[in-house]
């Protein structure tokens, strides 16, 4: 079975600061892919970034970008020039190829940026 | 393009009682799937329905859940006879295809919270 680890309950970070929120996954699948989503205190749940486990090159998407590290299964998401609308809960999941769409989520990291 | 409609966003029952949720996918996606998140915790998978066909209910409880997905309207999780441990978000999400995981194509709505008196 596949488990996701969010060692961050809580992180702050200054405004225009980049920010990095840790994930590590655990599989023995070789061919998965991985999710970021945003969950604002409004509840909704906004997908940010995916990445698929033969992916050469690290996704990005605006100012998320994510640290994909194979060999160490982590697949961090940072967050550059941070805006005060970054402050959420930030949800790392992910899925095994073929198992339509089933993701196992981490528990978050809840992000405060501050002025 | 309208995305992942939940109604209704928020539903208040008395223990016993029957909670429907309902969940219309983007359009243009056939695959449905179901996710519960309680307090302070991340989303459980429940179920994966395609057209009239369940797919998955490995996440479901045993008893008083169900769902569906008929062939006309909107995706119904369906909870009989309420008990406070039932209050939690459920999300609804949708892809066009099987392989949406593969390629990042899966998109939730915005929850239903239940809550249980």
């Amino acid at each position: 079975a596949q488990k996701i680890t969010q060692t961050q309950p809580g992180m702050f970070v200054q405004e225009k600061e980049a920010v990095t929120l840790d994930c590590t996954y655990d599989t023995s699948d070789q061919s998965y892919g991985l999710f970021w989503y945003k969950q604002p205190s409004s509840g909704e749940m906004i997908f940010l970034i995916y990445q698929g486990s033969y992916d050469e090159q690290n996704a990005t998407e605006g100012r998320y970008s994510l640290n994909f590290q194979k060999a160490r299964k982590s697949a961090n998401l940072v967050i550059s020039a941070s805006q005060l609308g970054d402050s959420a809960m930030y949800f790392c999941a992910m899925s095994l190829t073929g198992t339509a769409s089933k993701l196992t989520f981490g528990t978050g990291t809840r992000l405060q940026v501050t002025l | 393009n309208a995305g992942v409609m939940q109604n209704p966003r928020h539903l208040v029952r008395r223990r016993g009682q029957e909670a429907r949720l309902r969940c219309s996918p983007m359009k243009g996606h056939s695959h449905v799937y179901w996710y519960r998140q309680l307090p302070e915790e991340g989303l459980k998978f429940m179920v994966y329905l395609q057209k009239e066909n369940i797919i998955d209910e490995s996440g479901m409880p045993k008893e008083r859940f169900s769902a569906e997905f008929p062939k006309e309207g909107p995706s119904i999780l369906r909870i009989q006879q309420v008990v406070r441990g039932d209050s939690a978000a459920y999300f609804c999400a949708s892809s066009p295809r099987l392989a949406g995981a593969d390629t990042g194509e899966l998109f939730f709505g915005e929850g239903s919270r239940l809550t249980v008196l």
